[in-house]
């Protein structure tokens, strides 16, 4: 059982290249979630889908945009890294309340 | 907007119990979570708790929940090296859907 599963787990980018980060879910659940976790600010809601064909803003969205592919896949954009991207990103689905994590993608932005 | 703050690290001997506390401002939460995170993974789900509770055990687990005051802790009793991760507090409103307000983790280090 994969659960959830993030490429790449590491990247460097340099400020202003553009990359996306891939996320798929292998249980059927039709809500996703992009989080950042920053040291000692928990985890903030960047975009969610709520179910495929549908995605809303969370609470730190610029500088993102999301697609949701189909109802496995939920991907996260960078159009034009910044330093403050710097983070770790995770993807998360959910099912009766709780979420289920992939094990992330440590992003540094130069 | 809503707010949840907990304490950023405890250190605790093998065999004692931990206790981590949490805070929360929105008056509409109903359900409250806590999450494990091991280092390098993701987040797991350990246990939550309705908004219409006060206490919650499962296992070594022992969440109380103190409506009047906005107050979650948990207590993991005989605490093991294993216990060392970063938790995590959340809530949700419930009904306005599944997004989740988190803490900022508190660091837990388990000492022999």
């Amino acid at each position: 059982n994969a659960g959830v599963t993030q490429t790449p787990k590491f990247q460097v980018l340099k400020t202003g290249q553009s990359m996306t980060l891939q996320c798929a879910q292998d249980m059927n659940h039709n809500s996703m979630y992009w989080y950042r976790q920053d040291p000692g600010m928990g985890l903030r809601l960047i975009y969610y889908s709520a179910s495929e064909g549908t995605t809303d803003k969370g609470e730190v969205p610029n500088g993102y945009n999301v697609s949701r592919l189909n109802k496995r896949e939920f991907s996260l954009r960078l159009e034009s890294a910044a330093p403050s991207q710097t983070s770790v990103y995770f993807c998360a689905s959910i099912e009766l309340r709780e979420l289920f994590f992939g094990e992330g993608s440590r992003l540094t932005v130069l | 907007g809503e707010d949840v703050e907990q304490s950023l690290f405890l250190s605790v001997r093998e065999g004692d119990s931990s206790v981590i506390n949490c805070t929360y401002t929105d008056s509409s939460s109903t359900y409250l979570y806590w999450y494990k995170q091991e280092p390098g993974a993701g987040l797991q789900l350990l246990t939550y708790i309705f908004s219409n509770m006060d206490m919650k055990q499962d296992q070594r687990l022992t969440v109380l929940l103190n409506k009047k005051d906005k107050h979650l802790s948990l207590r993991i009793a005989d605490t093991q090296t294993g216990d060392s991760a970063i938790y995590f507090c959340a809530e949700s409103p419930g009904a306005a859907g599944n997004k989740l307000t988190f803490g900022g983790g508190t660091r837990v280090l388990v000492k022999p």
